[in-house]
C-alpha cells in the first residue's frame, strides 16, 4: 500500500458547487497534512495545511484531517472557473523532510 | 514564505549531452529539494541537497546520473547527465524551513526539459 493515496479524478463540476477532494494515508504517525494546488505548467503553490485532527478554513477552501480513519480532505465552496486545478495533498515524514505527494486530483469548474 | 525561481525554464537538449538547472530561493532555507514530475503525474524525490556536504538520493537515482550542488541556503543546482529521451520531464526545486515554519515547503515553477 502507498503511503498516500488519492483519486486522480478528473473532477468535473460547475461553477458554484461544493467539490470535496479527498486523501488517504497509511502512516498513523503523519502530524501534519498539505494541500497544494498545481495550474497547468506551473509548480505547485502550497493552498493550506493542517496539523493533527480538525478543520481549517480559509475563505472559500475548508482542509479537514480524520486520523482516526486516516483520512483528509479539502473542500472547496462556490467553486469558480479559476479553482480548475490539479490539487495534491501531501504528507511530510516531519519537519524539514521531503514531502510524500499522492498522485493529485484534476479538477475542472465549468462556467 | 519563500519565493522560489529556476533557470533554465524550459529546454531542448539533445541524447548524451548535459543540463545544469538552477534554484534560487529569495530568503534563506533549512532544507532544499529536487524533484521530477512527468506530465500529468505526481511529484517524484530526486534528491535532498544539503549545504555543504554531499546530497542524498532517493532508490533509483544517484549521483552520477544527477549530480547536485548546494554551496550556501539559498542557492542549489541539478544537473541531469547524458541525457536520454527517458530524461524528459519537469524537474522541480523546493525550499522547505523558513523562518516561523518547518513544515511548509515551497516550490519553484519548474523545468521543463525534452530530450531528444
Amino acid at each position: 500500500q502507498k503511503e498516500v493515496e488519492q483519486d486522480p479524478g478528473p473532477l468535473s463540476v460547475p461553477e458554484g458547487a461544493i467539490v470535496s477532494l479527498n486523501c488517504t494515508y497509511s502512516n498513523s504517525a503523519f502530524q501534519y497534512f498539505m494541500w497544494y494546488r498545481q495550474y497547468s505548467r506551473k509548480g505547485p503553490e502550497l493552498l493550506m495545511y493542517t496539523y493533527s485532527s480538525g478543520n481549517k478554513e480559509d475563505g472559500r477552501f475548508t482542509a479537514q484531517v480524520d486520523k482516526s480513519s486516516k483520512y483528509i480532505s479539502l473542500f472547496i465552496r462556490d467553486s469558480q472557473p479559476s479553482d480548475s486545478a490539479t490539487y495534491l495533498c501531501a504528507i511530510p515524514l516531519s519537519g524539514n523532510t521531503p514531502l510524500v505527494f499522492g498522485k493529485g486530483t484534476r479538477l475542472s469548474v465549468i462556467a | 514564505s519563500a519565493v522560489i525561481s529556476q533557470k533554465p525554464s524550459r529546454d531542448i537538449c539533445q541524447r548524451g549531452t548535459s543540463l545544469t538547472i538552477q534554484c534560487q530561493v529569495d530568503s534563506q532555507v533549512t532544507m532544499m529539494f529536487w524533484y521530477r514530475q512527468q506530465p500529468g503525474q505526481s511529484l517524484t524525490l530526486i534528491a535532498t541537497a544539503n549545504q555543504g556536504s554531499e546530497a542524498t538520493y532517493e532508490s533509483g537515482f544517484v549521483i552520477d546520473k544527477f549530480p547536485i550542488s548546494r554551496p550556501n541556503l539559498t542557492f542549489s543546482t541539478l544537473t541531469v547527465s547524458n541525457m536520454s529521451p527517458e530524461d524528459s520531464s519537469i524537474y522541480l526545486c523546493s525550499g522547505a524551513g523558513t523562518s516561523g515554519s518547518q513544515y511548509e515547503q515551497y516550490f519553484g515553477p519548474g523545468t521543463r526539459l525534452t530530450v531528444t
